[in-house]
């Protein structure tokens, strides 16, 4: 059973650049979570996903950040116009509805966005 | 709202010393705590976890008691060893919805 899965695994981008960040969550899975890692610092929430629906985007940044999670297909977060403080690593996390082996959420093993 | 402060590092210790990094909190209700631990380059492993009040999660040698007079969760370890050199977080869950996470404890173990 694979886990949940992030691509790509480094990102580079410009500045003014697009970036795009795939997750696809576990089989079985419907609720997706994204995280925003900067350096030297925790997972902050961003934004938590059930399949087509957005459930609380209180984390996102208002502006070049978008998220989905479409009916078919990974959950997608969206970067646009990167600027270098958006240089993390981005974790993506899943759960099925009702969680039932004590973890709320598996975790990827992150994005990491570099931009120059 | 819901938080989580845990002690800042790196803590750096010798192989075989004891382990303690301190982890307390603030929610309403009776949240589940959890340890997460990420190792370079890698994402988060659930290290353990206790989902309520006394509970203690245990795993690989570390422990946790889950304290709500004090609302803490600190993670103990008796005998590190190199390996354990990580990034250690501690972590909030209300049942709904995402984790809180605390800024995180880096580990550091010298032979």
């Amino acid at each position: 059973n694979a886990g949940v899965m992030q691509n790509p695994r480094h990102l580079v981008r410009r500045r003014g650049q697009e970036a795009r960040l795939r997750c696809s969550p576990m089989k079985g899975h419907s609720h997706v979570y994204w995280y925003r890692q900067l350096p030297e610092e925790g997972l902050k929430f961003m934004v938590y996903l059930q399949k087509e629906n957005i459930i609380d985007e209180s984390g996102m940044p208002k502006e070049r950040f978008s998220a989905e999670f479409p009916k078919e297909g990974p959950s997608i977060l969206r970067i646009q116009q990167v600027v270098r403080g958006d240089s993390a690593a981005y974790f993506c996390a899943s759960s099925p509805v009702r969680p039932e082996d004590g973890q709320p959420q598996h975790f990827g093993d992150g994005t990491r966005l570099s931009i120059l | 709202g819901n938080s989580v402060t845990q002690m800042e590092g790196p803590v750096t210790l010798s192989e075989e010393a004891f382990l303690t990094i301190n982890c307390t909190y603030t929610a309403t209700g009776y949240p589940s705590l959890f340890w997460y631990v990420q190792y370079p380059g890698e994402g988060l492993q659930l290290l353990l976890k206790a989902t309520k009040a006394d509970d203690k999660g245990s795993n690989k040698g570390f422990e946790a008691t889950y304290r709500k007079e004090t609302t803490s969760f600190h993670l103990e370890k008796g005998s590190v060893q190199v390996s354990d050199s990580a990034v250690y977080f501690c972590a909030l869950w209300d049942s709904w919805g995402k984790l809180q996470f605390g800024a995180g404890t880096q580990v550091v173990v010298t032979p």
